[in-house]
């Protein structure tokens, strides 16, 4: 049964500090989004990828966050430096081409202390 | 730009009685509409979705959504709900902008069904 995976599934940090979230999508699929959920905001789409290529990250802090496709199974999320306000749970979700069912991991918890 | 709006932030139900979650969408071309759903602790998983054809979907756990194009909804529907099916549920819309389908989502509706 193919999934996405998401790494680490709980991460604790403090301010400052840098953090690294990984996502394997599933095999086959050329096309991988972040999300990001609050309570306050909802589900935000920070940045999504077709082919590896950047498609569109307008919906990430540039200044700190940054999203990179290294190669067609990985795909990481950074933030650095990290801050309080960070703290969400952090969703990939992977498919078959932007308007397709998209397929989410899932999450990784992140608290900035 | 394209919207999607949840006019609802809980719905509750009965068991064994009908439920309906709503959506509303705003776009500038042909929408593709989709309804996940959200267990907690979980990702969101994918319930049905509407292309063309049809306007009747239907989808996993007997759930069902009508395309209404000129109310512009995408309501959820359950002939008859069960206790399990209490869970946040998205609706979400994508259209053809810049060369490209960008997904956006509804802030998300819990479905409370009470035994």
């Amino acid at each position: 049964d193919a999934r996405v995976t998401q790494t680490p599934r709980h991460k604790v940090t403090e301010m400052g500090q840098e953090v690294t979230m990984r996502c394997q999508p599933i095999l086959g699929h050329n096309t991988v989004f972040w999300y990001r959920q609050t309570m306050m905001q909802g589900l935000e789409l920070l940045a999504y990828f077709r082919n590896r290529a950047p498609l569109d990250d307008s919906g990430m802090p540039k200044d700190r966050f940054s999203a990179e496709m290294p190669d067609a199974t990985l795909a990481t999320l950074k933030i650095q430096p990290s801050e309080p306000r960070d703290s969400a749970v952090y969703f990939c979700a992977s498919g078959l081409d932007t308007q397709e069912t998209q397929y989410f991991g899932p999450g990784t918890r992140l608290l900035v202390l | 730009a394209q919207s999607v709006a949840q006019p609802e932030d809980q719905v509750n139900v009965a068991e064994g009685n009908p439920l309906t979650v709503k959506c509303t969408y705003s776009v500038s071309g042909n929408p593709y509409l989709f309804w996940y759903v959200q267990y907690p602790n979980r990702g969101l998983q994918f319930l049905l979705k509407y292309i063309t054809g049809d306007n009747l979907v239907k989808g996993s756990y007997g759930f069902e959504a009508e395309f209404n194009k000129s109310q512009t909804s995408f309501h959820l529907k359950k002939p008859s709900a069960l206790v399990s099916d209490s869970a946040l549920y998205f609706c979400a819309v994508s259209s053809l902008a810049r060369g490209s389908y960008i997904p956006t989502f509804g802030r998300g509706t819990s479905l409370i069904v009470h035994p």
